[in-house]
């Protein structure tokens, strides 16, 4: 089946510097993906949709020039957390629907980030 | 807007026994209805989803899941639980009259057999 590659697993680093999370789709486009956050025992929350070559959209509270987006090609999309703080601390999640595809979502494993 | 109840932290079930994690939903459309798998810290690995047709939908690793669109339910169930089976299931619907793609998740129920 598709698979979602997402690096890094896990993170630690200082507040106030940035993280760079990688989704990819290994087999398949993807024209959309979308990231999610995950708090402990919590449901995913849906940050952003992110779309090959044009601007992500953003959902409501999640600010934009702190989760950066970048959706640059039909398998790669990336999540920076800029100035990252402590209570920016979550499990993200990113996912991608095949490009025409049937409507199902694959998902990466996830990224834990710890920041200091 | 659209959203999904879970309505069960967790759900105990000795091995061998049936289950069933129950999941409710609210959209103004067409419902498009998926069931996922977590285990710990992984990603979500797809079991099913309903988007037309038959109302009893099967699965992966022998799940399924019954469609009632009257009590607005998409149930999830296993006729016998295995220990594996424990993990974290998540339901999760989208409005498919509309091109959001995005799909909206319920809190999770935490499924936990005993051997």
């Amino acid at each position: 089946g598709a698979v979602v590659s997402q690096h890094p697993s896990r993170v630690i680093c200082k507040s106030g510097t940035s993280v760079k999370i990688e989704c990819r789709s290994l087999d398949f486009q993807a024209t959309t993906m979308f990231w999610y956050r995950q708090f402990p025992k919590k449901s995913l929350m849906l940050m952003a949709t992110s779309n090959e070559g044009s601007k992500a959209t953003y959902e409501q509270g999640v600010e934009k020039d702190k989760f950066l987006i970048n959706h640059a090609s039909l398998t790669l999309s990336t999540l920076t957390v800029t100035s990252a703080h402590p209570e920016d601390s979550s499990f993200y999640i990113c996912s991608a629907r095949e490009t025409g595809g049937a409507e199902k979502l694959f998902f990466g494993s996830g990224t834990q980030l710890s920041v200091l | 807007a659209q959203s999904v109840a879970q309505p069960e932290d967790q759900v105990n079930v000795a091995e061998g026994n049936p289950l069933t994690v129950k999941c409710t939903y609210s959209v103004s459309g067409n419902p498009y209805l998926f069931w996922y798998v977590q285990y710990p810290n992984r990603g979500l690995q797809f079991l099913l989803k309903y988007i037309t047709g038959d109302n009893l939908v099967k699965g992966s690793y022998g799940f399924e899941a019954e469609f009632n669109k009257s009590q607005t339910s998409f149930h999830l169930k296993k006729p016998s639980a295995l220990v594996s089976d424990s993990a974290l299931y998540f339901c999760a619907v989208r409005d498919g009259s509309t091109g959001r793609r995005a799909l909206t998740f319920g809190s999770g129920t935490r499924l936990q057999v005993q051997p």
